[in-house]
């Protein structure tokens, strides 16, 4: 099946610059994800970025694609307390199937 | 946005009842609505895609006749666990997916505790 992989655990001074890395394995993906979630929460899309593309910035977000490489970053410009939670990158296939990262634990020490 | 709300947000029912969940899109019509579960520290593992008047389609391990799927409308989905047990508690979360951008949004998610 789809593997999508992720590290488990980033640790940032506020003010600093985060970097999520994400690895999946079908060529074939649609569209990619980021996505948050907080504990005890539900997941909030954060932004996407169709398989065409190489970049995509939306305000402190900045993602990035290496499709040859099938490796997909978030990074977090000015990282504040309240971006501590867990990020999941997710692929779509075609197939319309949804496969996600184990997620990475952001912590943002003050 | 696109809001996908999700009722109870909190469940503890005793061994052996059943328990549904609700999950709704307010602001757009969601053809297809996706079920997973969540255990503790875990990624999400889809349970079953279900879409408006069909069949839900399930994912290979999870037990249709134990975890009901009903997509009677546009907006409304749910998941009904029968006859749960404790290893049932979990962390469930619906998504509804739009087709544009083909993304899924995701509701709060559904803390159930089995006694």
């Amino acid at each position: 099946g789809e593997d999508v992989e992720q590290s488990l655990f980033l640790s940032v001074r506020e003010g600093d610059s985060s970097v999520i890395n994400c690895t999946y394995t079908d060529s074939s993906s649609t569209y990619l994800y980021w996505y948050k979630q907080e504990p005890g929460a539900g997941l909030q899309l954060l932004t996407y970025i169709f398989s065409n593309m190489d970049m995509k910035q939306d305000q402190r977000l900045t993602v990035l694609l290496n499709k040859k490489d099938k490796h997909l970053s978030l990074r977090i410009a000015d990282t504040q307390t309240g971006d501590s939670a867990i990020y999941f990158c997710a692929e779509r296939t075609g197939f319309n199937k949804f496969y996600f990262g184990s997620g990475t634990k952001l912590n943002v020490k003050p | 946005g696109a809001v996908v709300s999700q009722h109870p947000s909190r469940v503890i029912c005793k061994s052996g009842t059943s328990v549904k969940i609700e999950c709704r899109s307010l602001d757009f019509q969601a053809t297809t609505m996706f079920w997973y579960r969540q255990f503790p520290k875990k990624s999400l593992m889809l349970m079953a895609t279900s879409n408006e008047g069909s069949k839900a389609t399930y994912e290979q391990g999870v037990e249709k006749d134990k975890f009901l799927i009903n997509h009677a409308s546009l907006t409304l989905s749910t998941l009904t666990v029968t006859s749960a047990h404790p290893e049932d508690s979990s962390f469930y979360i619906c998504s509804a997916s739009t087709p544009e951008p083909d993304t899924q949004y995701f509701g709060p998610g559904t803390r159930l505790t089995v006694l």
